[in-house]
């Protein structure tokens, strides 16, 4: 089954509020986690890293009040998109790194947001 | 910084015709890891190879294989007699340093069409 959780998988909002995106590891402890964001037909770029306990750290050219990131738990990241805008509409996807010992990351399935 | 190129944006055969999908990377650090993914229609990103900087060795798994190359910097993907359900598109995703679950950067993607 999934490790990582992700929700909600579609979101549809009118311009102007704000989207909050969930993102768990089901059974392990993420000390960090990763957003991306995937325009259609493109390759995912990394947004933004996220630490447990502190700030989040992002990429160049992401908008930090834009995008807010809260890792308030070994489990949970949330990525809050505010006063979304049609052109935030994208599929957001986060990851966390795997199980100690399989070292590799396993990816939500992705939030797809649309703005109306 | 880090880049991962892969040349071909659509590759359509017809089903059981082998394909291989190209991924060429750049990087100054000697340690990393290089993915390959696969995006189904759903979104969900799906792993299916992991490879370290110091492992040349090519790996089978059932109808993939997987060929990587540090002299020419390419992580080359073949899929054996193709099916409809290797439709999707596959990301060459590479990172860098010490562990394999640090950020990844990918490459634009190859979208695999393969027809019955």
């Amino acid at each position: 089954g999934a490790v990582v959780s992700q929700h909600p998988s579609r979101v549809i909002c009118k311009s102007g509020t704000s989207v909050k995106i969930e993102c768990r590891s089901l059974d392990f402890q993420a000390t960090t986690m990763f957003w991306y964001r995937q325009f259609p037909k493109q390759s995912l770029m990394l947004m933004a890293t996220s630490n447990e306990g502190s700030k989040a750290t992002y990429e160049q050219g992401v908008e930090k009040d834009k995008f807010l990131i809260n890792h308030a738990s070994l489990t949970l990241s949330t990525l809050t998109v505010t006063s979304a805008h049609p052109e935030d509409s994208s599929f957001y996807i986060c990851s966390a790194p795997g199980l100690a010992g399989i070292n590799i990351q396993y990816f939500g399935a992705g939030t797809r947001l649309s703005v109306l | 910084a880090q880049k991962v190129t892969q040349a071909q944006t659509e590759i359509s055969v017809v089903e059981k015709e082998d394909v291989t999908l190209d991924c060429v990377y750049e990087t100054r650090d000697t340690t990393y890891y290089l993915f390959w993914y696969k995006q189904p229609p759903s979104g969900e990103l799906v792993f299916l190879i992991r490879r370290n900087s110091f492992d040349e060795q090519n790996e089978i798994s059932g109808r993939y294989s997987w060929n990587f190359q540090k002299s020419t910097s390419s992580f080359n993907f073949t899929i054996t007699a193709s099916q409809v359900v290797d439709s999707a598109v596959y990301f060459c995703a590479l990172s860098v340093g010490g562990t394999s679950y640090g950020k990844l950067t990918f490459g634009q993607g190859t979208i695999l069409t393969v027809h019955p």
